[in-house]
């Protein structure tokens, strides 16, 4: 049974840093890209980034761009999002998702993610 | 890329059948058989209902079917019933354009059973 669980999430300042991770099991990791995706409190969701099965590509959303970093250790199953320079408008839940093809088949719960004085 | 289009919100009794339409545009719903549609109850992660624009995943009930003409996409719940009550959210992968990968969604569409 696929499973996906974030966590990190937490009370961040602005300006500051945050460092999200998923953990995967059910199925072989290493086989599929992983995203992270993002809902702002009463909002719609918003793709954030890919990394591809080896780690050796990603992809950004525009909004996060050069402040957000995805990583993923295939020997630990694991998959991070590290986002610096945190503003208000990075205040949402964060789902990790598994790709397969152009969707995203299995989803975490999510990790709420605050920035705020 | 800018968001896709969708109601709202739309509603309909038990039994009945309901359509929500996702517009979008040529770089997105119209060029691409990419389209997705998730389904998410308050406080839940969002579920995998609709994939490349008529696919249903294992474990999907057959009354829920997708299409699509042109730039919309659209979503089809027939024989509605109480648990379909969610937000209905479509997405759009335009692919690997430009050596890159993105995905837009739409806004979201509440869907009530009366």
């Amino acid at each position: 049974q696929v499973h996906l669980v974030e966590s990190g999430g937490g009370v961040v300042q602005p300006g500051g840093s945050l460092r999200l991770s998923c953990a995967a099991s059910g199925f072989t990791f290493h086989n599929y890209g992983i995203h992270w995706l993002r809902q702002a409190p009463g909002k719609g969701l918003e793709w954030v980034a890919l990394i591809w099965t080896d780690g050796s590509k990603t992809y950004y959303a525009d909004s996060v761009r050069g402040r957000f970093t995805i990583s993923r250790d295939n020997s630990r199953n694991t998959m991070s999002l590290q986002m610096n320079s945190l503003g208000p408008e990075d205040t949402a839940v964060y789902f990790c998702a598994r790709s397969t093809r152009y969707h995203f088949d299995y989803w975490g719960q999510g990790t709420l993610v605050t920035v705020s004085s | 890329q800018s968001a896709l289009t969708q109601p709202r919100s739309v509603s309909g009794s038990p039994g009945q059948s309901v359509t929500i339409s996702c517009i979008g545009t040529s770089s997105d719903v119209g060029g691409y058989n990419y389209v997705s549609w998730y389904q998410q109850h308050p406080g839940k992660a969002p579920k995998l209902m609709i994939c490349d624009v008529s696919e249903r995943p294992s474990g999907v009930p057959d009354r829920f079917s997708g299409s699509k003409s042109g730039n919309t996409a659209s979503l089809t719940i027939s024989g509605l019933q109480a648990e379909d009550e969610a937000d209905y959210y479509c997405c759009s992968s335009a692919g690997s354009s430009a050596g890159s990968y993105t995905w837009v969604f739409g806004g979201g569409t509440k869907l009530t059973v009366l």
